[in-house]
């Protein structure tokens, strides 16, 4: 049982250039998010998936987009990365329909643009 | 949109004291959080608090959540090196709305 693992643990991109940040979850949570973190910011919600076919933006999800794949898989796409981009990423999971809160993170992607 | 106020931002103590930190809202929630994280690695929930007033332990943490619904504090008693980390609080409405946290406390005991 991983919990919530994601891919790739590092980055380093080019301005321009695009990648997707993967995540799985193998809890059977119904509801995931993914989270940015910057030094002093805590953590910023992107975007999230209450449950597998429907997305929602969080606070800051401008220069990215979001897939739920199904019900294990939220991925986090950036079309063209963008040096304000770099940052620490943390994807997130939980049930659906219990108290909120206990969301269960990832261990990160750290991703650098020059 | 909401935010909680979390302090201090920082603290460096001496192993084997004790350690309170806190959380406000102007907003009032059903839910209080708090996480660890460790250098390196994803918040880890250290407890949630789903009653106003409730007083909860875990170990040597002990966190409450505010009568008035907007606010929760976090004690760690005597400290060890091993607590050193980033302490955030989160807090939550009913329905499915996402988590709100704070900026976190960070952490240092010094042997």
């Amino acid at each position: 049982n991983a919990g919530v693992t994601q891919t790739p643990k590092f980055q380093v991109l080019k301005t321009g250039q695009s990648m997707t940040l993967q995540c799985a979850q193998d809890m059977n949570h119904n509801s995931m998010y993914w989270y940015r973190q910057d030094p002093g910011m805590g953590l910023r919600l992107i975007y999230y998936s209450a449950s597998e076919g429907t997305t929602d933006k969080g606070e800051v999800p401008n220069g990215y987009n979001v897939s739920r794949l199904n019900k294990r898989e939220f991925s986090l796409r950036l079309e063209s990365a963008a040096p304000s981009q770099t940052s620490v990423y943390f994807c997130a999971s939980k049930f659906l329909g219990t108290v909120n809160g206990e969301q269960y993170f990832g261990p990160g992607t750290r991703l650098t643009v020059t | 949109g909401q935010q909680l106020n979390q302090s201090p931002q920082s603290m460096f103590i001496q192993e084997g004291e004790d350690v309170s930190m806190n959380c406000t809202s102007s907003s009032i929630f059903n839910t209080w959080l708090w996480y660890k994280q460790e250098p390196g690695e994803g918040p880890v929930l250290l407890i949630a608090l789903y009653k106003a007033g409730e007083l909860t332990s875990n170990g040597r943490l002990t966190a409450q959540f505010g009568i008035t619904r907007k606010d929760s504090f976090l004690n760690i008693s005597a400290s060890i090196p091993s607590d050193v980390g980033i302490y955030f609080c989160a807090a939550a409405n009913s329905g499915n709305t996402p988590l709100v946290f704070g900026k976190g406390t960070r952490l240092s005991v010094i042997a």
